[in-house]
């Protein structure tokens, strides 16, 4: 069973870089059966994927082409985790967000807890 | 882009709820599998896979769960909807780059 563990600061402040993590336990950021993803759930309750990293012999990272050049998406081995990073943050980057790990049939089948940031002044 | 048929639905309990989505383009891939999942989402709670691979339960979803469909048009069906059942329903398509539809509000009449 994976469990998806996040944290991270719940308030950010306009055109700084939102930072959460995702500690990982019941697989391995490196596995070469899983891919990690970050989502994000707009208070419309739409839901957004924004990227995912995974390893197969070699680090991948792809993201959504709406948000190429503001999101990072890095895995740290050393912890068993992986991070998301948004930069130049606006209001409208307020959201719940999600870490989810993904399995061989492509489903996201193990999700994190959500953390809700909020980009205010 | 995934277009679900309807943003709510109000069903009683025992009674039988369909929720359909439909992709703009086919979500067949070369190996025979459609990448069509459908998820719950639970006031508060990440949402939870219900079916991956457009007709495949996920371990623990009750029976009464099932999803059909194939290329670009897909079904998930509730047999016998229960009060638990209430909450957002949302298919998501991992051929191409993740995306999700626009989700239907399951209500209990």
């Amino acid at each position: 069973q994976v469990h998806l563990q996040q944290s991270g600061p719940g308030l950010v402040k306009p055109s700084q870089t939102l930072s959460l993590t995702c500690a990982i336990s019941g697989d391995s950021v490196a596995s070469k059966d899983a891919a990690w993803n970050w989502i994000r759930q707009s208070p419309s309750g739409g839901l957004e994927w924004l990227g995912r990293t995974f390893y197969r012999a070699k680090w991948y990272t792809s993201y959504a082409p709406s948000m190429k050049g503001r999101v990072f998406i890095k895995p740290d081995t050393s912890k068993n985790q992986f991070s998301l990073q948004v930069t130049s943050v606006t209001p409208e980057d307020s959201a719940v967000y999600y870490c989810a790990g993904q399995g061989e049939a492509a489903s996201l089948d193990s999700w994190g807890q959500g953390t809700l940031v909020i980009v205010s002044s | 882009v995934l277009t679900q048929s309807s943003l709510s639905l109000a069903v009683r309990p025992g009674e039988p709820a369909s929720i359909s989505c439909r992709a703009s383009q086919s979500l067949l891939y070369s190996n025979g599998h459609n990448y069509l999942d459908w998820y719950l989402q639970k006031p508060g709670k990440p949402p939870q896979l219900l079916i991956y691979l457009g007709s495949n339960r996920a371990s623990g979803v009750p029976d009464r769960f099932s999803g059909s469909g194939s290329g670009t048009d897909f079904t998930l069906k509730i047999s016998r909807v229960e009060p638990d059942d209430v909450g957002v329903y949302y298919c998501m398509q991992a051929l191409q780059t993740i995306t999700f539809g626009q989700g239907t509000r399951l209500e209990i009449k």
